[in-house]
């Protein structure tokens, strides 16, 4: 079945430490995402891409980074120069940006102690 | 920058009773989605308006877009217990990016 896996569901980290979030897609889809979900907050985007090698800063990249070397794959690593790391980090996907839904990864649960 | 902002936060029915929740952006939008996420699930993309008065259904659940295109509801009518969710309105606005609203959470009590 298609879809986006990310992996690990569940990730501790102490303070200070650089992770690394892993999201693939079988979709062949061209865009993808990422999103931090927050009590209350709703989705916030941090990067997307639209094409391989190429990718865009969201709302608040402050303290990420990413890298789409593969149409399939998009790593986001969460640096220790992000404030606030404790979130649910969602990575989702789409055929082209905007035209369609996204379908979303079931997510990655990051703590920082 | 567009703000999409979504009432009410969160709502509790007994089932049976229907349900609305209230999507409005600052800016007009090209086209708005919305997305439903079960307690500990991810959201999980549930249709796409991108017409002036567009309206659509899916079985109880009967979605608008407004004239102005720059709002967008959702109801559900006669609410069940699988209905408990949060749901999310996301919309475009020449950004080339979705904004998504805070979401309104549903509790429905048997």
């Amino acid at each position: 079945d298609g879809g986006i896996t990310q992996s690990p569901k569940y990730l501790f980290r102490k303070e200070g430490q650089n992770v690394t979030l892993s999201c693939e897609q079988n979709l062949n889809h061209d865009a993808m995402y990422w999103y931090r979900q927050d009590p209350g907050q709703g989705l916030r985007l941090i990067y997307y891409s639209q094409i391989v090698n190429d990718f865009q800063k969201g709302d608040i990249a402050e303290g990420y980074s990413v890298s789409r070397e593969k149409k399939e794959s998009f790593p986001l690593t969460v640096t220790s120069a992000q404030k606030n790391p404790t979130a649910f980090y969602l990575c989702a996907s789409s055929p082209t940006a905007l035209l369609y839904g996204y379908t979303f990864g079931s997510g990655t649960r990051l703590t920082v102690v | 920058g567009q703000q999409v902002m979504q009432i009410p936060q969160y709502q509790h029915v007994q089932e049976g009773e229907d349900f609305t929740t209230y999507c409005n952006s600052s800016t007009t939008l090209s086209n708005i989605q919305w997305y439903k996420q079960r307690p500990g699930g991810h959201p999980v993309f549930l249709i796409q308006l991108v017409k002036s008065g567009e309206v659509k259904k899916q079985k109880r659940l009967t979605f608008q877009f407004g004239e102005a295109k720059k709002n967008s509801s959702l109801h559900i009518t006669a609410t069940q217990t699988t209905d408990v969710g949060t749901y999310f309105c996301a919309g475009e606005g020449g950004s080339e990016k979705l904004v998504f609203g805070k979401g309104t959470k549903l509790t429905v009590n048997p």
